[in-house]
């Protein structure tokens, strides 16, 4: 039972740039949130993806967007790149939209912004 | 708004000690609460959880008990080992937004042999 997948594992990106990072979820999941982790912190929730939709979103600007596809693995773009985008982005998958659902997450993409 | 705070680190014990991470949280209702660990270098494990008040989780000989009444989720361990130097993560899901896991900022344990 694969787990949940994320591409690729490291990213150097120039300020102003664009990224794209993908995650595929566990087996049998069709919800996916994504979690920006900044060094020495704890992950921060950026928003949530069920049914192709954004569902919840956290505390980010409109730099970042996402999309799911319907084979349910989602997409976090994030555009204009700035010095403190440099982070672990994580991707989390779980299943239905039902109430104490637990999220598993993948390795993440170590981005690095210079 | 809803958040979690733990002890800071980082905590340094000798192999066979005994281990508290302290957590406490403020939320509105009856939130699910998780503690994740991090290994170097690698992502976030679900190390145990649980769903309701007196409820206690426990997974690898770590345990931690839902305390409602003082907004408490101290993870133990009676006998840690090398092996498990990583970061703690407390965290909580809230009731009407389930996807949304709101995680402390971690302490970081090294067991030394």
């Amino acid at each position: 039972d694969a787990g949940v997948t994320q591409s690729p594992t490291h990213l150097i990106k120039t300020r102003g740039q664009q990224v794209t990072l993908r995650c595929s979820p566990k087996s049998g999941h069709d919800t996916v949130s994504w979690y920006q982790q900044a060094l020495g912190q704890g992950p921060q929730f950026i928003f949530q993806y069920y049914e192709e939709e954004e569902r919840q979103r956290g505390n980010f600007p409109d730099r970042f967007s996402g999309h799911q596809f319907p084979n349910y693995s989602s997409e976090l773009n994030v555009n204009a790149l700035l010095l403190g985008d440099s982070a672990l982005y994580l991707c989390a998958s779980s299943l239905g939209q039902g109430r104490r659902k637990t999220q598993y997450f993948g390795p993440g993409t170590r981005l690095t912004v210079t | 708004g809803n958040s979690v705070t733990q002890m800071e680190g980082p905590v340094t014990l000798s192999e066979e000690a005994f281990l508290t991470i302290n957590c406490t949280y403020t939320a509105t209702g009856y939130p699910s609460l998780f503690w994740y660990v991090q290994y170097p270098g690698e992502g976030l494990q679900l190390l145990l959880k649980a769903t309701k008040a007196d409820d206690k989780g426990s997974n690898k000989g770590f345990e931690a008990t839902y305390r409602k009444e003082t907004t408490s989720f101290h993870l133990e361990k009676g006998s840690v080992q090398v092996s498990d130097s990583a970061v703690y993560f407390c965290a909580l899901s809230e009731r009407t937004s389930y996807d949304k896991v709101i995680f402390g900022p971690g302490t970081s344990l090294s067991v030394i042999p």
